[in-house]
């Protein structure tokens, strides 16, 4: 299965500025990508999902980058408000497929007003 | 469309004990994942349905934790017995065949 690497020490970063989260993997290539977001006391809620074959995938304030040569996705949320504050996760397929997916520990995310 | 429904909510017991957990997924949604997120953590596939029959549960602790979903739709999870290390919170997830995952509230277990 996937090893995935996400930031584990939060980010904190001031209302307006742009927010950049990081995922790692090791091992094989996946086809896909996802990003989460969770909330204290919900489920994840998904964001985006971007494909092996795309650079780049937006939506909205939200820009999702994939690079299979480093093994890396960036997530960036621009003009950051203090409700984009929560934990966003990124998931990753496993090689046996069927849509199991494996969730990173997730990086918390805090703006600051 | 209504979203995933779990109870309950939150769920205290002493080691153990045995619980139940129920899942009522998006109609239509063939697949059912059960999954468990430690404080921290990210979720952990516990167990996956494809309609009624089991697809993966390589992570199921099925010496004390054990799943079903009958008739295709609902879905229980159940521990017996429990110990101190299951406290987490349990989180069902349902999907269609795009890959996206829609998620239920959960239910927080603590195991005293």
């Amino acid at each position: 299965s996937q090893k995935i690497e996400q930031n584990s020490e939060a980010l904190n970063i001031q209302e307006g500025k742009t927010a950049t989260l990081t995922c790692n993997y090791t091992n094989y290539s996946p086809a896909y990508l996802q990003w989460y977001r969770q909330d204290p006391g919900r489920g994840p809620v998904f964001l985006l999902l971007i494909r092996e074959n795309e650079k780049e995938k937006r939506k909205e304030r939200l820009k999702v980058t994939f690079d299979t040569t480093l093994k890396q996705s960036l997530f960036h949320i621009t003009a950051s408000q203090p409700a984009d504050s929560a934990t966003y996760l990124c998931a990753l397929p496993n090689s046996g497929g069927y849509q199991k997916v494996t969730f990173g520990t997730g990086t918390k995310l805090q703006v600051i007003p | 469309e209504a979203g995933v429904a779990q109870s309950p909510r939150y769920k205290i017991i002493e080691k153990r004990q045995s619980v139940a957990f129920w899942c009522n997924p998006i109609s239509g949604h063939a697949t059912l994942y059960w999954y468990q997120q430690i404080l921290g953590q990210g979720p952990k596939l516990l167990i996956q349905f494809q309609n009624n029959g089991v697809v993966d549960d390589s992570q199921l602790p099925k010496d004390r934790f054990s799943a079903e979903r009958l008739k295709g739709v609902d879905s229980t999870l159940k521990i017996q017995p429990a110990k101190l290390e299951d406290s987490a919170v349990y989180l069902c997830a349902s999907s269609r065949t795009d890959n996206e995952q829609f998620f239920g509230p959960g239910t927080r277990l603590t195991v005293l």
